[in-house]
């Protein structure tokens, strides 16, 4: 099984900066099959990108995914008040789909 | 557009069983699987498996075999997860997810199961 690890558990910035999240797999996934997620508190988690950079139907372009093989990357570009929120990421290469821990980001 | 409506919260006594139940509306049911997701209190999310909503197959992930079962009745485009012998840990919301392989591409409201004596 793919186990997926995300850095830093926590990020603390402030309305207008950048975020860069990252996930690390413990094998390479092939297909740059990874996405991620958005979770709010007392959501569902949303999909953002797909395919390690395509962005999913309605997702600003603040969002940008990144990487291949073991190492992807999530950057927001300038953060809107409504970003923080946990992310996650998830590969889907295989058939069972591994989520990582989660990164939360979090208003400095 | 597609909606995943999911069966409100539940309160069970350890042993018991619970049903949840999964609606989906605005595609047709049988073009994509469905994905089974737990999320444990302050946690994070755990991929429990998935369901061909073809051949009604279900896979389930290492740790969700045994006491889960997934089920559907494609007659009312609806998935069920059915979790017998319920165990304090199984405390968490459960989401089912639309399926595009094992990616998470819409998601139901999600249902809290609690589990308490």
């Amino acid at each position: 099984e793919i186990v997926l690890t995300q850095s830093p558990g926590t990020l603390s910035l402030s309305p207008g900066e950048r975020a860069t999240l990252s996930c690390r797999a413990s094998q390479s996934v092939s297909g740059s099959y990874l996405a991620w997620y958005q979770q709010k508190p007392g959501q569902a988690p949303r999909l953002l990108i797909y395919g390690a950079s395509s962005r999913a139907t309605g997702i600003p372009d603040r969002f940008s995914g990144s990487g291949s093989g073991t190492d992807s990357t999530l950057t927001i570009s300038r953060l809107e008040p409504e970003d923080f929120a946990v992310y996650y990421c998830q590969q889907y290469a295989s058939s069972t789909g591994t989520f990582g821990q989660g990164t939360k980001v979090e208003i400095k | 557009q597609v909606q995943l409506v999911q069966s409100g919260s539940e309160l069970k006594k350890p042993g018991a069983s619970v049903k949840v139940s999964c609606k989906a509306s605005g595609y047709t049911f049988n073009n994509h699987g469905m994905n089974w997701v737990r999320q444990a209190p302050g946690q994070g999310l755990e991929w429990m498996g998935w369901i061909n909503t073809n051949t009604g197959n279900p896979t389930y992930a290492q740790g969700f075999t045994g006491r889960f079962v997934f089920s559907l009745d494609t007659s009312v485009s609806t998935a069920y997860l059915q979790i017998s012998s319920l165990k304090a840990e199984d405390t968490a919301v459960y989401y089912c997810a639309r399926r595009v392989g094992s990616l998470c591409d819409y998601w139901g409201q999600g249902t809290l199961v609690t589990v308490s004596s």
